[in-house]
């Protein structure tokens, strides 16, 4: 089974801190993502990853870089939180030659 | 950018009923996926149709597939208390993208 795990369920942090959060994979999987889910909008994607070094931005990159120095891992960073950063963050990894999407359990990261 | 809509927003029926929920989107689709949620964790994927595809079945999941009419329906058979979760359709803007509706939620009373 695939497994994507994500470092924490759960976050708080305060106004302006910095914010890594980090997402493993175990399957070998070329493509990686980041997403917020948010009440009533679904899934919006932030960046992806199709390769080591690689990224691309998605719907709203705006306030979030991504960092992926391995092919397992794949680091989203909050530069400077802000309280509208307060979401579910949703990590999925993909193979490069399939549709499927595997998901990790998500961190709630709480701005105050 | 959000493509598919899922109908109805939430859905609530007695154990053992059938439950169907219903997604639109807008552009052309090499396929469509639908993934269940359980309440505040990751996103499970359920299954897959192609475009070339009208209907597809996986246990108690039917899918079928308009795409002169720009849908996608899933049902539930016999429902079960398990089946209680957030069903979300999503479609393929690229090989990378997938595009995502808000969700159906649905909740099955025992």
């Amino acid at each position: 089974d695939v497994k994507v795990t994500q470092s924490s369920r759960y976050l708080v942090k305060r106004t302006g801190e910095k914010v890594f959060l980090e997402c493993v994979q175990d399957m070998d999987h070329e493509n990686m993502f980041w997403y917020r889910q948010d009440p009533g909008l679904g899934l919006r994607l932030i960046y992806f990853s199709y390769d080591v070094k690689m990224k691309e931005k998605g719907d709203i990159p705006e306030g979030y870089s991504v960092s992926r120095e391995k092919k397992e891992r794949f680091s989203l960073i909050l530069e400077s939180a802000s309280t509208n950063q307060t979401s579910m963050y949703l990590c999925a990894s993909q193979k490069a030659s399939a549709y499927e999407q595997y998901f990790g359990p998500g961190t709630r990261l709480t701005v105050t | 950018s959000q493509q598919g809509e899922e109908d109805p927003q939430a859905l609530s029926i007695q154990e053992g009923e059938n439950a169907t929920m219903n997604c639109s989107y807008k552009t052309s689709i090499n396929n469509l996926q639908w993934y269940r949620q359980n309440s505040g964790r990751g996103l499970v994927h359920l299954i897959l149709i192609r475009s070339n595809e009208r209907e597809k079945h996986s246990g108690r999941l039917r899918v079928t597939l308009d795409t002169s009419k720009k849908s996608s329906s899933l049902l539930i058979t016999a429902s079960r208390a398990a089946d209680t979760a957030s069903y979300f359709c999503a479609t393929d803007e690229s090989n990378y993208q997938l595009i995502w509706g808000a969700g159906t939620k649905l909740i099955i009373k025992p």
